[in-house]
């Protein structure tokens, strides 16, 4: 199985901050890396898929890169609506794996 | 607008069967472009792909769960459903049913979980 492994597992940040968070694959997975931001008691929204591609009604603020097995996932300003947990997923191979989640506090 | 919705018991006792549906409405579950998870989360923990199944039955599974889960597709109905055996507490979680839909950019193309039931809550305990 592919891992993916996310840093930071929990970051404090303030509205307008710029943050990065980071996902690193146990192997080289191209460009089939995907973002999802969970809320509490809510099911994952989808944010970025194929490493950088922005999902249809997702703010521009989020923006993601990265090839292989490094990955980014970029808030440019922190609203107060993005305090939640983010999900990288590999769909490289199966079984499609998730990192252990970033939690993004204020 | 295609919606999702699991449905099924929340309290399963341990060693027999976790029975899950979910309703597709809204959209074609027979599309050729989609294929149909289940996804769990344990309390306080990550997520988990459980499993796939295509409109036409062919399914691809976690070989994490040595092959406990048999997944089954109704089109008639717009549902397809998840069996999972022999529960034990480990189990316990929120399960969810998701749309994994093919995403073209430039010459890459690739499936990605873009819609999501609210998920269902299954506590196995006697």
């Amino acid at each position: 199985d592919i891992q993916m492994t996310q840093s930071p597992s929990s970051l404090s940040a303030s509205v307008g901050d710029r943050v990065t968070i980071t996902c690193r694959a146990s192997q080289s997975i191209s460009t089939y890396s995907n973002w999802y931001q969970q809320k509490p008691g809510k099911a994952p929204k989808l944010l970025i898929y194929a490493a950088s591609s922005l999902q249809s009604g997702v703010p521009s603020r989020f923006g993601g890169s990265g090839s292989g097995t490094d990955f980014t996932l970029t808030i440019s300003s922190l609203q107060p609506e993005d305090f939640a947990t983010y999900y990288c997923q590999q769909s490289f191979s199966p079984p499609y794996t998730f990192g252990q989640g970033t939690s993004l506090e204020i | 607008q295609l919606q999702l919705q699991e449905s099924g018991p929340g309290l399963v006792k341990p060693s027999e069967t976790l029975s899950l549906t979910c309703t597709v409405s809204g959209g074609s579950i027979t599309t050729s472009t989609y294929y149909w998870a289940w996804i769990r989360q344990p309390p306080g923990r990550g997520l988990e792909w459980i499993g796939d199944i295509y409109y036409n039955g062919r399914t691809y599974d976690n070989p994490s769960l040595k092959s406990r889960v048999t997944l089954s597709v109704d089109t008639s109905k717009s549902q397809f459903s998840l069996k999972l055996n022999f529960v034990t507490a480990a189990d316990t979680a929120v399960y969810y049913c998701a749309k994994r839909s093919l995403m073209v950019r430039g010459i890459m193309k690739e499936y990605v979980f873009d819609q999501w039931g609210q998920g269902t809550l299954v506590t196995v305990s006697s």
